[in-house]
């Protein structure tokens, strides 16, 4: 299996809501990333997780909150959200993050916050 | 600082012709590049990848990418481009310094358009 899956396809949520995003890959890979993309603008790094462990926090607001249950799964949990948040959030996951282990990304969450 | 710069935002090319998606990089230490393709509300998908050795680097649906070290350049490459290789493209480097160590940086993207 060769693949990063991501659910939900699509989501819509008020500025009140709660929700949460979910990925998942069975690759045996212990790193795990989520991405914030803007449409025709490159992928903007929110957290890395390192064997299960966060390692990165790009001073991600703490409306954005990430949890890695076990190593094949990584959530984002969503709230109180703004307009602005609007956007293609992207899983991705490597081998490990050192080395020069190409990430594998799922296809994204697009999330309309209104 | 580290980065990568695609000077292109849009290259546009004639079916069966060859393609070139330019790319040049900054990083302290060995680069460590890559190149993802991305179709309109997908994910990105990895193309190929240069860590050492051949300047000259095989990756998926025929495409390539010549490493140059002089010029820090990595530009990808396709001898015959299909309507279907229409797409946002994306150059990457590894951050090889500081907190975010092992990240990729990615380039601000090339819209690749083919036209038959």
């Amino acid at each position: 299996d060769t693949e990063v899956t991501q659910t939900p396809k699509h989501l819509v949520m008020g500025m009140t809501n709660k929700k949460s995003l979910k990925c998942e890959q069975h690759m045996g890979h212990r790193a795990m990333y989520w991405y914030k993309q803007k449409a025709k603008k490159p992928p903007e790094l929110m957290f890395v997780y390192s064997y299960e462990k966060l390692s990165i926090n790009e001073s991600v607001p703490s409306r954005f909150s990430p949890e890695c249950p076990n190593s094949s799964l990584l959530n984002l949990h969503l709230h109180a959200l703004q307009p602005e948040d609007s956007a293609l959030y992207l899983c991705a996951s490597s081998l490990q993050t050192s080395g020069a282990f190409e990430q594998f990304f799922g296809p994204g969450t697009r999330l309309t916050v209104l | 600082a580290q980065s990568v710069a695609q000077p292109e935002d849009q290259v546009n090319v004639a079916e069966g012709n060859p393609l070139t998606v330019k790319c040049t990089y900054s990083v302290s230490g060995n680069p460590y590049l890559f190149w993802y393709v991305q179709y309109p509300n997908r994910g990105l998908q990895f193309l190929l990848k240069y860590i050492t050795g051949d300047n000259l680097v095989k990756g998926s649906y025929g495409f390539e990418a010549e490493f140059n070290k002089s010029q820090t350049s990595f530009h990808l490459k396709k001898p015959s481009a299909l309507v279907s290789d229409s797409a946002l493209y994306f150059c990457a480097v590894r951050d090889n310094y500081g907190g975010s160590q092992g990240n990729l940086i990615f380039g601000k993207g090339t819209k690749l358009s083919v036209k038959p």
